[in-house]
């Protein structure tokens, strides 16, 4: 089994509608858990850390976190053809807090 | 702030020749991070380092090596190059212990034929 695990996609979406983005992690001392933007070409960039159980809202974006399963989502409201791209799921506190633990990576596109 | 600076941007490299990804960030950031991400996968720690003088192995620390003299400073090392090694290294920071944002370099795209 993966450490953390996502559905690598292609999700393709409409423009306008919500994008539902899901990841497992399969260690449960999991503490800090991250939503990762990577646009083609370039580096990661942060758009939302979760830290408990819960739903955590900044803007369209939306995280969801589920210790008891190991599951976390993204959801992005009124997707823009500007939210195209590669979303990673990461994880720390995985084999000590130091380190930052990622997904394959989901490919989204947004369709005008 | 310049962040967290890489060079070289891209390299090709043949088989069995040997090279430095150089990587500073000017943050005095303690924790420093190398990672490679393979064509449509997500990112693998190669090391980690948390402060001067202190390095530790990642995920796939296998045909590189690192050091860390100094707080700015974690240049990876790759020995004898290999194709399996052909893939996109990005160097990260964070401020110290508790993951919150990585502060990630632009990435080197390295090749190895």
């Amino acid at each position: 089994q993966k450490e953390v695990e996502q559905n690598s996609g292609p999700l393709s979406v409409p423009e306008g509608a919500i994008a539902s983005l899901n990841c497992t992690y399969s260690d449960r001392v999991s503490q800090s858990f991250f939503w990762y933007r990577q646009y083609s070409g370039k580096s990661p960039e942060l758009i939302m850390s979760i830290y408990s159980n819960g739903d955590k809202e900044d803007g369209r974006f939306t995280a969801q976190l589920n210790k008891a399963s190991q599951y976390v989502s993204l959801l992005i409201r009124d997707s823009q053809p500007s939210d195209s791209a590669t979303y990673l799921c990461a994880v720390s506190g995985y084999q000590g807090a130091q380190k930052l633990v990622f997904g394959q990576g989901t490919r989204l596109t947004i369709n005008p | 702030n310049a962040g967290v600076t890489q060079t070289p941007k891209f390299r090709i490299l043949k088989i069995g020749q040997s090279m430095t990804l150089q990587c500073t960030q000017d943050m005095n950031h303690n924790y420093m991070y190398w990672y490679r991400q393979d064509p449509g996968m997500g990112l693998k720690l190669i090391y980690y380092s948390v402060g001067a003088g202190i390095t530790d192995k990642g995920e796939v620390p296998n045909g590189y090596n690192v050091s860390r003299s100094t707080t700015e400073d974690f240049p990876l090392r790759l020995e004898l190059a290999a194709p399996s090694q052909t893939s996109v290294y990005f160097c990260a920071s964070i401020p110290g212990q508790g993951i919150e944002k990585l502060f990630f370099g632009s990435g080197t795209q390295l090749s190895v034929l």
